[in-house]
């Protein structure tokens, strides 16, 4: 069964570096490409990037110079790492994993960015 | 970027209505055009890939259409559980883009 988890701190301080964990079962990360989405309330659904089966990545110009997404492929992990957190990056960050045609999506992780 | 225009943005019908929902592309996005669902406080659930292919364990009172830049959400007879924000989704060109969501209330 195809399972994903997203993992994070929850509450992150403006400046400071957001860190999600998406966890996943069921399948193998080589094998797939995975990608990482975000919904705030400002903007709404955001196309963030995502990690190649191969391991190679790409990113949405708009996050590209403070995101970066990363794998342990023995942990079967996938990682999301975004800095210079400010307000508006609060929202819910979704991992999913792509396959031929469709999206199989994570729960998603609230992340609260605030002093 | 291709720009993604959902219409409406919001939506009040009655049990048995037929229902569309609209999405236009600033370009042409070759039908990689995806429909999704999404409940309060869940993740967007896939309802509708590649313009008309019907996820698995989807009910087929859902259909979609669309090509070029124009794509539509058809519910034939809304049901009390549609109750939902729907959002496309293009994958035609990276960066891929959603659709500002249709907010479908019942009347």
């Amino acid at each position: 069964q195809v399972q994903l988890k997203e993992t994070g701190p929850g509450l992150v301080q403006p400046t400071q570096t957001l860190s999600i964990t998406c966890t996943v079962s069921g399948f193998s990360l080589t094998s797939y490409y995975m990608q990482w989405v975000r919904q705030t309330p400002g903007k709404g659904l955001e196309w963030m990037g995502f990690i190649r089966s191969g391991g190679s990545t790409e990113y949405n110009s708009e996050f590209k110079s403070r995101l970066s997404i990363s794998r342990d492929t023995s942990k079967n992990q996938v990682f999301l790492k975004m800095n210079s957190l400010k307000t508006e990056d609060t929202g819910v960050y979704y991992c999913a994993r792509e396959r031929t045609g469709s999206w199989d999506w994570g729960q998603g992780v609230m992340v609260t960015v605030s002093s | 970027d291709i720009q993604m225009t959902q219409s409406p943005s919001f939506l009040s019908a009655s049990v048995g209505d037929r229902v569309t929902i609209n999405c236009k592309a600033s370009q042409n996005i070759n039908k990689y055009l995806d429909w999704y669902q999404q409940k309060h406080g869940e993740a967007p659930k896939l309802l509708i890939y590649n313009t008309n292919n019907l996820q698995t364990g989807i009910p087929s009172r859902f259909s979609g259409s669309g090509s070029g830049t124009d794509y539509t959400l058809t519910i034939s007879s809304l049901q009390p559980e549609d109750v939902a924000t729907y959002f496309c989704l293009q994958h035609s060109s990276r960066p891929y883009t959603f659709g500002a969501g249709t907010k479908l209330e019942l009347k």
